[in-house]
């Protein structure tokens, strides 16, 4: 799998755009960007994933360079619940399941 | 739509012990995974089932630790003996090939 590089930590204002980068140059054309953040004390939660093409949900949007090389995931209003370890994972769906590799994170902290 | 069930959230033993920690996957989920989480680290992949075969053990320490999920649905992981080291959060995780994987709140263990 390729490897992912984030920074260690991030700060953002309660009510702006949270702005979290991935570099992951060495990605291969089949492997997946998925994003999970995990709160303090709960398990990982699933945020939003894609391959080519920026995607959309009601959490989060995710853009990918046209290179694949990097992505930026987005929250666009943060709130103080937003306040994570935001991990950046490039996987590949192995015969029934995808193999996630978690790195250490980017720590968010969103602050009034 | 219950989520990844785990119990106990809290466990504390003393080392030489035997533990055991049990997981719920969301009904139809045909893939389950166990992980590892260290103190400030990303999970680390143990272990991951299709229905009731283990696919992938490769970072499961055998001498130890076991695991099994009879009928495909419910899943124990076992550590005989435990040793200090093996303090962490142990999370579980299930998925419906292709989708994504779901994590539960993880049981913490604490070796004395």
């Amino acid at each position: 799998d390729a490897k992912t590089t984030q920074p260690t930590s991030m700060d953002c204002a309660e009510g702006r755009a949270a702005n979290l980068p991935c570099n992951h140059s060495t990605i291969s054309g089949n492997e997946y960007v998925y994003w999970y953040r995990q709160i303090h004390s709960q398990g990982p939660q699933y945020i939003i994933h894609g391959l080519k093409n920026n995607e959309t949900n009601e959490m989060a949007s995710l853009i990918i360079t046209e290179d694949r090389k990097s992505s930026t995931l987005i929250l666009p209003h943060a709130t103080l619940r937003d306040t994570a370890v935001y991990y950046c994972i490039a996987a590949l769906f192995t015969g029934g399941g995808n193999k996630l590799t978690f790195g250490t994170g980017t720590q968010l902290k969103v602050e009034l | 739509e219950a989520g990844v069930v785990q119990s106990p959230r809290y466990k504390i033993i003393e080392k030489k012990q035997p533990v055991a920690f049990w997981c719920n996957p969301i009904s139809g989920h045909n893939t389950l995974y166990w992980y590892l989480q260290n103190l400030g680290q990303g999970p680390e992949l143990l272990i991951r089932y299709e229905n009731e075969e283990a696919v992938d053990d490769s970072q499961l320490p055998k001498d130890r630790f076991s695991a099994e999920r009879l009928k495909g649905v419910d899943s124990t992981l076992k550590i005989q003996p435990a040793e200090l080291g093996d303090s962490a959060v142990y999370l579980c995780a299930s998925s419906n090939y292709p989708d994504t994987q779901y994590f539960g709140p993880g049981t913490r263990l604490t070796v004395l």
